[in-house]
């Protein structure tokens, strides 16, 4: 029982262009959710998912697609970095939405450069 | 986020003093309140819990206190401990999200 596994754990990318953070889990859980974390502002809410093929955004949606086609895996793509999306991001996920605790991966360090 | 404020941001104590955090929301839907420690370059994890039917939980040297009414709660450790020193968010559970205090770093000062 691996929880939530992301990667990379660490990328550096120029801006403008893209690439895909994965999470994946193995508890079944149909709550699955990306945070992303900077200094001073705590864990803001990207995007999440209630089940497979259902996701909505959060407080900071924009520059970041989602989809999830499967229980176990909830990928983030950034379409065209910029430096603003600097940060650290964590998926996680939970039995039930804002209603259990919420188990995170270990994180990615991202710095677009 | 804007839903839930926490303070203080920062927190220095002397071993085995107790140390206390509080958190503020607004939403007085909001029934489920966790916290969550996070040490350097870690995910967060969770400490515990608390429910609105419930006014206080205990966990050894870990408390919480949730007063609905107010809409505050509070985070208590007693005789903190070097290894206490972390990141601690709070959280309000809500409809299908969580939203996030924006954090205490606590230090304990051996």
């Amino acid at each position: 029982n691996a929880g939530v596994t992301q990667t990379p754990k660490f990328q550096v990318l120029k801006t403008g262009q893209s690439m895909t953070l994965q999470c994946a889990q193995d508890m079944n859980h149909e709550y699955m959710s990306w945070y992303r974390q900077d200094p001073g502002m705590g864990l803001r809410l990207i995007h999440y998912s209630v089940g497979a093929g259902i996701t909505d955004q959060g407080e900071v949606p924009n520059g970041y697609n989602v989809s999830r086609s499967t229980t176990e895996d909830f990928p983030l793509r950034l379409l065209s970095a910029a430096p603003s999306q600097t940060s650290v991001y964590f998926c996680a996920s939970s039995y039930l939405p804002g209603n259990t605790e919420a188990f995170f991966g270990q994180g990615t360090r991202l710095t677009v450069v | 986020g804007e839903n839930v404020e926490q303070h203080p941001s920062t927190l220095s104590v002397q071993e085995g003093d107790s140390a206390v955090i509080k958190c503020t929301y607004s939403d007085s839907a909001s029934n489920y309140f966790p916290w969550y420690k996070q040490e350097l370059g870690k995910r967060p994890q969770l400490i515990i819990d608390i429910r609105s039917n419930v006014g206080e939980k205990k966990d050894q040297r870990i408390a919480v206190t949730l007063n609905k009414t107010a809409k505050h709660f509070s985070l208590h450790i007693t005789e903190t401990q070097p290894e206490d020193s972390a990141v601690y968010f709070c959280a309000e559970g809500t409809g299908n999200q969580f939203y996030f205090g924006t954090g205490t770093s606590l230090t304990v000062i051996p």
